[in-house]
């Protein structure tokens, strides 16, 4: 069975940094390219960014409103995905999820979730 | 940066009422395109992927068309467990993003 459990989320002060975990199990964690989707209080699913596999290249991808703050990296011997934010904002309050990506039908889709971690960016 | 707007924003419909979701992309995104299910303290779903194909579990009372910038998602007979927000999302090219979302009340 797929898990992904997310941890590390709290609350932080405008302008600090968090660090949070994605631990993977239940497939071939090396091999599968993996995302981070936010959800805003009383707002919708935000793509955040996404890590390929190393045989993939290991590359990134962010989203525009995060890009240069946040940096998703991975340690396949953990089975682990990580997401380092920094230069938090407000705006930067969300429940985050770790998604683990499929190829379905050619289409990359976003096909396992975890039960998501909360940020909370306050002073 | 792709954008992707859906409509309406909201919809209250009645049990066995034909549903349409409407999604649009800001450029071509071919049949890239997918769509989630969310219901308040789950986990977002996976419907339908590849514009039309229907993930494996899924009733068949989902239904989804499209190409190239705008698509469509159809419930066909709403049920009661059917409501929660709707999110169309484009794979196409990185960043992927999501749409704003539809959320269906019954």
């Amino acid at each position: 069975e797929v898990q992904l459990v997310e941890s590390g989320g709290g609350l932080v002060k405008p302008g600090g940094s968090l660090r949070l975990s994605c631990a993977a199990s239940g497939f071939t964690f090396s091999s599968t390219w993996m995302s981070w989707v936010r959800q805003a209080p009383g707002k919708g699913l935000e793509w955040v960014g996404r890590i390929k596999s190393k045989t993939s290249g290991g590359t990134t991808d962010y989203a525009a409103p995060v890009k240069g703050r946040f940096t998703i990296s991975r340690d396949d011997s953990k089975d682990t995905v990580y997401l380092e934010m920094n230069s938090l904002s407000s705006e930067d309050t969300a429940v985050y999820y770790c998604t683990a990506d499929q190829t379905l039908g050619g289409v990359i889709v976003h096909g396992y979730w975890g039960q998501g971690t909360l940020v909370t960016v306050s002073s | 940066d792709i954008q992707m707007t859906q409509s309406p924003t909201s919809l209250s419909a009645s049990v066995g009422d034909r549903v349409t979701i409407t999604c649009r992309a800001s450029q071509s995104i071919s049949s890239y395109l997918n769509w989630y299910q969310h219901k308040p303290g789950k986990v977002p779903k996976l419907l339908i992927y590849a514009t039309s194909s229907l993930k494996s579990g899924v009733p068949s009372r989902f239904s989804a068309s499209g190409s190239g910038t705008d698509f469509a998602l159809t419930i066909s007979s709403l049920q009661l467990e059917d409501f929660g927000t709707y999110y169309c999302h484009q794979s196409y090219t990185a960043p992927f993003a999501f749409g704003p979302g539809t959320k269906v009340d019954i």
